[in-house]
């Protein structure tokens, strides 16, 4: 089976920090994403990637970035964290576009 | 990308029973996929749907799709409380999915 690790399941960080969540899939995915879980809002998609190096916007990109140099890898980074980015942070990936997505296991942030 | 609505938002019921639980889209798809997200943990894919189909059985689960009235529906018949989870449907049209808020069910022993 496709496997999508999250580096970390929980995270505190600092208002301010640099923030890095990690994602690496382990079955040559073409397709990798990144959303956002919170209480009321359902899954918001942050950004997401077709292949290696390319990346798009997604419908709540301010305030991250990310980083795609391997295709088994693909990073979120919030340049510098603030409270309303608190929230679970969902990694996924797909053989391809129209194929069922593999999620990882999430990494609940909490910024102080 | 399209989104499904979910419906009913919650569901409640006795291990052993049916659960039915539908969702509605506004535009055409591909494909139409459902996936299970566990208290905390991320999304499972359960069972996709191609648009040129209109059942599809995996184990105790069957879909089924109506593109005319823009409409699917999961049943898991005989539930058990490891079921308890949200449910969510995911319209596809080649482009990223987007989730609605799900239904959540809760299935009691």
């Amino acid at each position: 089976d496709v496997k999508v690790t999250q580096s970390s399941r929980y995270l505190v960080k600092r208002t301010g920090e640099k923030v890095f969540l990690e994602c690496v899939q382990d079955m040559d995915h073409e397709n990798m994403f990144w959303y956002r879980q919170d209480p009321g809002l359902g899954l918001r998609l942050i950004y997401f990637s077709y292949d290696v190096k390319m990346k798009e916007k997604g419908d709540i990109p301010e305030g991250y970035s990310v980083s795609r140099e391997k295709k088994e890898r693909f990073s979120l980074i919030l340049e510098s964290a603030s409270t309303n980015q608190t929230s679970m942070y969902l990694c996924a990936s797909s053989f391809r576009r129209g194929y069922g997505y593999t999620f990882g296991s999430g990494t609940r942030l909490t910024v102080v | 990308s399209q989104q499904g609505e979910e419906d009913p938002q919650a569901l409640s019921i006795q291990e052993g029973e049916n659960a039915t639980m539908n969702c509605s889209y506004k535009t055409s798809i591909n494909n139409l996929q459902w996936y299970r997200q566990n208290s905390g943990r991320g999304l499972v894919h359960l069972i996709l749907i191609r648009s040129n189909e209109r059942e599809k059985h995996s184990g105790r689960l069957r879909v089924t799709l109506d593109t005319s009235k823009k409409s699917s529906s999961l049943l898991i018949t005989a539930s058990r409380a490891a079921d308890t989870a949200s449910y969510f449907c995911a319209p596809s049209g080649y482009s990223t999915l987007t989730f609605g808020k799900g239904t959540m069910l809760l299935v009691s022993p």
